[in-house]
């Protein structure tokens, strides 16, 4: 059974670091990639980015100057760091596992299909 | 590419069919996912590659559509069904969602 356990700080102040830190039990690790989702209160969902096991990454670039993802392949976890953060950054963030799908051209990250519980964090002064 | 969704709020009744619509400002072949998604809840994955159901969903959900135009059908809706809607495109990076569609009790 896929489960995606996740945690980190919920309350920043603006300027400082969001973190938080997603773990894949029951998932073979090297063969999907992870990925960052966040949702603004009330509002849609948002694609912050992605990254493999081999540490290659892809981000939204809303967000690139900001942003780290980063993986730990031997625990099995990946993390989200997102510098100087205001209060539009306040969302639910999710992590979420991305199988893959092929053509002729190699293989590529596709949809969702399990998800963390997800973590609000709010930007407040 | 923008991932549009109409309408942006759906008023039915239990039983009846829904079509929730979804439109991408590009092709995006058939690399088109959706989700529902519950208050308090994560998304949860109903339909990949456009047409195929997840693990686990029931049969009375289903997807349709390529290139630019795609369409989510429930076909009968039970209580639990009403919920907001997601559609996501995968062929180009970054990845994106629609804005929502909200299946709610007429």
């Amino acid at each position: 059974q896929v489960q995606l356990q996740q945690w980190g700080a919920g309350l920043l102040t603006p300027s400082e670091t969001l973190s938080l830190t997603c773990a894949a039990h029951g998932a073979s690790f090297s063969d999907y990639n992870w990925s960052w989702v966040r949702q603004p209160p009330g509002k849609g969902l948002e694609w912050i980015g992605e990254i493999n096991h081999s540490g290659s990454t892809n981000y939204n670039p809303s967000l690139k100057s900001r942003l780290t993802i980063s993986v730990d392949t031997s625990k099995k976890q990946f993390s989200l760091k997102l510098s100087s953060v205001t209060a539009a950054d306040t969302a639910v963030y999710y992590c979420a596992r991305n199988p893959f799908y092929y053509d002729r051209d190699g293989h590529y990250s596709a949809y969702f299909d399990y998800w963390g519980q997800g973590t609000l964090v709010t930007v407040s002064s | 590419i923008v991932m549009t969704q109409s309408p942006g709020t759906l008023s039915l009744s239990p039983g009846e069919r829904a079509a929730l619509s979804c439109r991408a400002s590009q092709t995006v072949s058939s690399h088109l996912a959706w989700y529902q998604q519950k208050p308090g809840q994560a998304p949860r994955l109903l339909i990949y590659s456009a047409s195929s159901r997840a693990t686990g969903i029931p049969p009375r959900f289903s997807g349709s559509g390529s290139g630019t135009e795609f369409t989510l059908t429930i076909s009968s809706l039970q209580s639990e069904d009403f919920a907001v809607y997601y559609c996501q495109q995968y062929k180009d990076w970054p990845r994106t969602f629609g804005q929502g569609t909200k299946v709610e009790i007429k």
